[in-house]
């Protein structure tokens, strides 16, 4: 298991901003993920985080607009860019160690609003 | 590519009466994860099946996978408010650790 500390818990932000999301967690981990909830919805992953390495982004998800970056085996940060209020959403990270059959460890999610 | 379909959408159980959720995968599941979360909230991991056939417990909420490894349900006896909330399957996509996820199914407790 992990503990995942992700910051901020919520924000709400004014559009044509950028706002960076931290996800901090608290062992080494090898394999580091970013989605978005949008209301109501499921999950949908918007890139893996590579230490050392660029992202790998999913379809529908460019780096201009979702920079990630990976330093080290605890943390990452996503940064939404030039926000518009169809970047609400709930962002969350989530985290799981290699091996068959690990589930994914997830923070409590940032919850954005933007105006 | 594969799809999860979870059933029902959503669900309104009067306190202390039994409730199952599915979850149905267009092909053979490797890995399926359970996982609940509260209302804005994070995902709180709860179960993961690999076996066809198997099944495993945790207080009062059961989880199995069929035979053909193609459903699974969850199951909670005697529910309670605490499991108020809303709950997803995740099947591994045999991609980088990546998952599949169904579209939840939300749980109403009415006291």
């Amino acid at each position: 298991s992990a503990v995942i500390s992700q910051k901020p818990s919520r924000d709400i932000c004014q559009r044509g901003t950028s706002l960076t999301i931290q996800c901090q967690v608290d062992s080494q981990v090898t394999m580091m993920f970013w989605y978005r909830q949008q209301p109501g919805q499921s999950l949908t992953l918007i890139a893996t985080a590579n230490q050392g390495s660029e992202a790998t982004y999913e379809s529908g998800f460019v780096i201009d607009k979702f920079p990630i970056s990976r330093p080290n085996l605890t943390f990452s940060t996503l940064t939404v860019s030039n926000m518009s209020p169809e970047d609400s959403s709930i962002y969350l990270c989530s985290v799981t160690f290699t091996g068959a059959g690990q589930p994914q460890h997830f923070g409590d999610g940032t919850r954005l609003s933007i105006l | 590519s594969q799809e999860l379909e979870q059933s029902p959408q959503s669900l309104i159980v009067q306190e202390g009466k039994n409730l199952t959720i599915n979850c149905t995968s267009s092909k053979t599941l490797y890995g399926l994860y359970w996982y609940k979360q509260k209302y804005g909230e994070g995902l709180i991991f709860l179960m993961m099946l690999q076996k066809g056939g198997e099944e495993k417990s945790h207080e009062k909420i059961t989880a199995k996978l069929d035979e053909k490894k193609q459903q699974s349900s969850l199951h909670i006896t005697a529910s309670q408010p605490s499991h108020a909330g809303i709950y997803l399957c995740g099947a591994d996509s045999g991609s980088n650790y990546q998952l599949i996820w169904g579209a939840g199914t939300k749980l109403i407790i009415k006291p």
